[in-house]
């Protein structure tokens, strides 16, 4: 399994500035996620942190908006920039995975609000 | 690309009845995932399947995947309290990316 420390817990942020969310992890993992979760809604992945290079972004996210940084396999950044009231959703890392089950582990997750 | 849809996707089940949700892919899935996320939690996994046809059991919790690896199913025996939150079904195509669906949010009344 992988313990995961996510931070901030949360965060009331003014529109136009900037969040950065902290994720580490107590071991040395392969594949780190970052997730968005709108409020009453499902999970969608904004990019895959890679070790070493740059983020792997899924349609519909840049890296001007999420830039990303992964600088070991225990610790990952997240940034939201120029925020908006439409960026106010709960922001996830996660790891994975189990060799023997698959599992995905999640980090407490970052409620963001933005004013 | 791929998408996965669950429904439903609010269910209200009186105490001790059963509930089933359901989770259809447009694609053929490598594996599927069942993860549930309490009110204010983050998602927890319960369960992977992997083979057609596959079929297991967590107590109350018995998990489903199609013989055509397109679609899943969780039902729930005898809903107790504690299994008040919010269902999710994952699936993995080729490669290593979850997608979830839209999950189901339970609700439970005494």
């Amino acid at each position: 399994s992988a313990v995961i420390s996510q931070k901030p817990s949360r965060d009331i942020c003014q529109r136009g500035t900037s969040l950065t969310i902290q994720c580490q992890v107590d071991s040395q993992v392969t594949m780190m996620f970052w997730y968005r979760q709108q409020p009453g809604q499902s999970l969608t992945l904004i990019a895959t942190a890679n070790q070493g290079s740059e983020a792997t972004y899924e349609s519909g996210f840049v890296i001007d908006k999420f830039p990303i940084s992964r600088p070991n396999l225990t610790f990952s950044t997240l940034t939201v920039s120029n925020l908006s009231p439409e960026d106010s959703s709960i922001y996830l890392c996660s790891v994975g995975w189990d060799k023997n089950t698959g599992e995905l582990f999640f980090g407490e997750g970052s409620r963001l609000t933005v004013l | 690309g791929q998408q996965v849809m669950q429904i439903p996707q609010y269910q209200h089940v009186q105490e001790g009845e059963d509930f089933t949700t359901y989770c259809n892919s447009s694609t053929t899935l490598s594996n599927i995932q069942w993860y549930k996320q309490r009110p204010g939690g983050h998602p927890v996994f319960l369960i992977q399947l992997v083979k057609s046809g596959e079929v297991k059991k967590q107590k109350r919790l018995t998990f489903q995947f199609g013989e055509a690896k397109k679609n899943s199913s969780l039902h729930i025996t005898a809903t107790q309290t504690t299994d008040v939150g919010t269902y999710f079904c994952a699936g993995r195509e080729n490669d290593y990316k979850l997608s979830f669906g839209a999950g189901t949010t339970v609700t439970v009344r005494a």
